[in-house]
């Protein structure tokens, strides 16, 4: 499988501040996700994006494919931006089956 | 709106008993997976299938079965509970990936297992 690294593994952050995560991930990749689970444990998607850049709103993610790495931005940061982040890859040669960094565990204190 | 949904949100169990876990989602995704989240280890995929009837281990398939009788569901089936398999367990599904833009996985709520 492919081995997908997440930084900073913790992140606390004083309300309004902005924030970057990063996501490595070890070999080319078909597609990535970002997903945010929040504290009742759903996975909801952020963003599809295998390469370039998106932006939702105070979100934003780039990938940059050729380097094997990810960015999600999060500017102005709310109490509920709080949770787990994930980045999920699905590999060149690994069928349809993504493949999960172990998160990025974010708490915005008012 | 695209919907996976898990039978249950919280369970109790006792050691040694079966267990199933449902999962149906009305997207007529062609492939579903489970997996188990475990604090300090992430998802881990349990098993996975990309058509009715087929089936697919994933990396911790070891005291787990699954069934895929029709398109929308896939149950996840503890054959002998014990108490290493309480965990978060969660479903997700997808469409097959040729030809299709934003193809991603989809997740149902989860449910808490809890073996005593």
């Amino acid at each position: 499988g492919i081995q997908v690294e997440q930084s900073p593994p913790d992140l606390i952050l004083q309300e309004g501040a902005n924030s970057t995560l990063r996501c490595n991930f070890s070999d080319s990749v078909n597609n990535l996700q970002w997903f945010h689970q929040n504290p009742w444990g759903q996975l909801i998607n952020l963003f599809y994006i295998p390469s370039g850049t998106k932006q939702n709103g105070r979100l934003s993610a780039t990938t940059v494919a050729t380097e094997r790495y990810s960015l999600l931005y999060i500017s102005s940061s709310q109490t509920t931006d709080s949770g787990v982040y994930f980045c999920a890859v699905e590999g060149s040669n690994t069928g349809n089956q993504f493949y999960f960094g172990t998160g990025t565990s974010l708490t915005v204190i008012p | 709106d695209v919907k996976v949904t898990q039978s249950s949100r919280y369970l109790v169990k006792r050691t040694g008993e079966k267990v199933f876990l449902e999962c149906v989602q009305d997207m007529d995704h062609e492939n579903m997976f489970w997996y188990r989240q475990d604090p300090g280890l992430g998802l881990r995929l349990i098993y996975f299938s990309y058509d009715v009837k087929m089936k697919e281990k994933g990396d911790i398939p070891e005291g787990y079965s699954v069934s895929r009788e029709k398109k929308e569901r896939f149950s996840l089936i503890l054959e002998s509970a014990s108490t290493n398999q309480t965990s978060m367990y969660l479903c997700a599904s997808s469409l097959l990936r040729a030809g299709v833009i934003n193809y991603g996985y989809t997740f149902g709520s989860g449910t808490r297992l809890t073996v005593v």
